[in-house]
């Protein structure tokens, strides 16, 4: 049982070039999210999932698009990298009843 | 419009006394409340909660405690050791979010020194 994994672990893109990053769980969760973390700014929602085929915006969702075609999947997509959207992202899931949500070890994405 | 704030980004304290790491909110919508921990390079992880109904939560050394009227949560750590180093967030969900969606405090980075 992995828990949720998130693919890669760390990426270096220039400004304007493409990348999706890969969230993967084993638990059956029926809710996946995916937060940036900045310093000094905690963790701030993207995007959210509350079932496969449906995802809603977050807090700061400009810049990014996801996708939620398999339950177990949830898709970051950064379609034309900038400077600002160098961070730490997390992704998460939680079971429908509990109100707690089981992260990633994150991916490290710098922008140059 | 930071809807959960911590005020104290660093604690230190000495090992075996009493941490206690404060958390304010400004939405009244608010009924459910959890503590993460979140080492370097590592997701954030589950610590423990607590619901609007209760004003106190209890896990081992982690005690939790809310008061309502001053929407204001806080988390003691009884006694600290030095592996309890680490950034703590707080996070808060209402009822009325869209996707049960948390919403984070900055973080407190915590310091117990041997």
């Amino acid at each position: 049982n992995a828990g949720v994994t998130q693919t890669p672990k760390f990426r270096v893109l220039k400004t304007g070039q493409s990348m999706t990053l890969l969230c993967a769980q084993d638990m059956n969760h029926e809710y996946m999210y995916w937060y940036r973390q900045d310093p000094g700014m905690g963790l701030r929602l993207i995007h959210y999932s509350v079932g496969e085929g449906t995802t809603a915006k977050g807090e700061v969702p400009d810049g990014y698009n996801v996708s939620r075609l398999k339950k177990q999947n949830f898709l970051l997509g950064l379609e034309s990298a900038a400077p600002s959207q160098t961070s730490v992202y997390f992704c998460a899931s939680r079971s429908r009843p509990y109100n707690e949500q089981f992260f990633g070890p994150g991916t490290r994405l710098t922008v140059l | 419009d930071q809807q959960v704030k911590q005020n104290s980004p660093s604690l230190s304290v000495q090992e075996g006394r009493i941490s206690i790491l404060n958390c304010d909110y400004t939405n009244s919508m608010f009924d459910y409340f959890l503590w993460y921990k979140k080492y370097p390079a590592e997701g954030p992880t589950f610590l423990i909660s607590i619901s609007s109904i209760k004003d106190k939560n209890e896990d081992g050394r982690f005690t939790v405690f809310l008061n309502k009227s001053a929407k204001h949560l806080s988390l003691h750590i009884v006694p600290s050791q030095p592996g309890d180093s680490a950034v703590y967030f707080c996070a808060a969900s209402g009822r009325e979010t869209s996707g049960s969606r948390l919403t984070f405090g900055e973080g407190t980075q915590l310091t117990v020194n041997p």
